[in-house]
């Protein structure tokens, strides 16, 4: 069971276009969301967090926004660059869950200059 | 300051054969995972330890084990290497696996073919 959804699975965007990936959760135990971002033949590297105590979050070009009730969050690159190209991974995590991090399927995300 | 280092990077085995992957962090933190990488299935955990001298289980851990030699080091074992463990392993750590959670950071993989 996948116990976060992430969509879509690839994005095409021009450079200056803005790119949303949005990612829904079920267990309303998590209480941490982070966004991983991942180069070919990297590791996957911490972008942005959010906890569930704000609706969004802003860092630079990066924005997450965050839904609560509807147990969905999303992330939004703005003025999108070439060097933004790479995957991304949504994630949830709490203590109550285990503290474990449950990652997305990952959206791989391609910006044409 | 090297952060999450993995070795080995590449590896190709046979089917029934065993292999372990070593994990070393230099951020003294107390939580260590394993996860793997496959297209389509973004990253499975596989074990963690949540603190030195513990280990769970995580979303697939059929097939491996693992050991918390020290603070430091988390290794990953493959008894009996089967065609559906080719992947690329990810280990990583964090500060914190108690009540706060904080940040995931990854070594640059594994990358394990078993034929």
């Amino acid at each position: 069971q996948q116990q976060v959804k992430q969509s879509p699975q690839s994005l095409i965007v021009q450079k200056g276009g803005i790119s949303i990936i949005n990612c829904a959760y079920e267990n309303t135990a998590f209480d941490y969301f982070p966004w991983y971002q991942q180069f070919p033949g990297k590791g996957p590297a911490l972008l942005i967090a959010i906890r569930p105590d704000v609706s969004e979050k802003k860092e630079g070009r990066f924005t997450i926004s965050f839904n609560k009730s509807a147990k969905q969050f999303s992330l939004h690159i703005m003025d999108s660059q070439p060097g933004d190209s790479a995957t991304y991974f949504c994630a949830a995590s709490g203590p109550t869950a285990g503290n474990q991090f449950y990652f997305g399927t990952g959206t791989s995300l391609t910006v044409i200059p | 300051n090297a952060g999450v280092t993995q070795t080995p990077k590449f590896q190709v085995l046979k089917t029934g054969q065993s292999m372990t992957l070593q994990c070393a962090q230099d951020m003294n933190h107390n939580s260590m995972y394993w996860y793997r990488q496959d297209p389509g299935m973004g990253l499975r955990l596989i074990y963690y330890s949540a603190s030195e001298g513990t280990t769970d289980k995580g979303e697939v851990p059929n097939g491996y084990n693992v050991s918390r030699l020290n603070k430091r080091e988390f290794s990953l074992r493959l008894e009996s290497a089967a065609p559906s463990q080719t992947s690329v392993y990810f280990c990583a750590s964090s500060r914190t696996g108690g009540r706060n959670t904080g940040e995931l950071f990854f070594g640059e993989g594994s990358r394990l073919t078993v034929l």
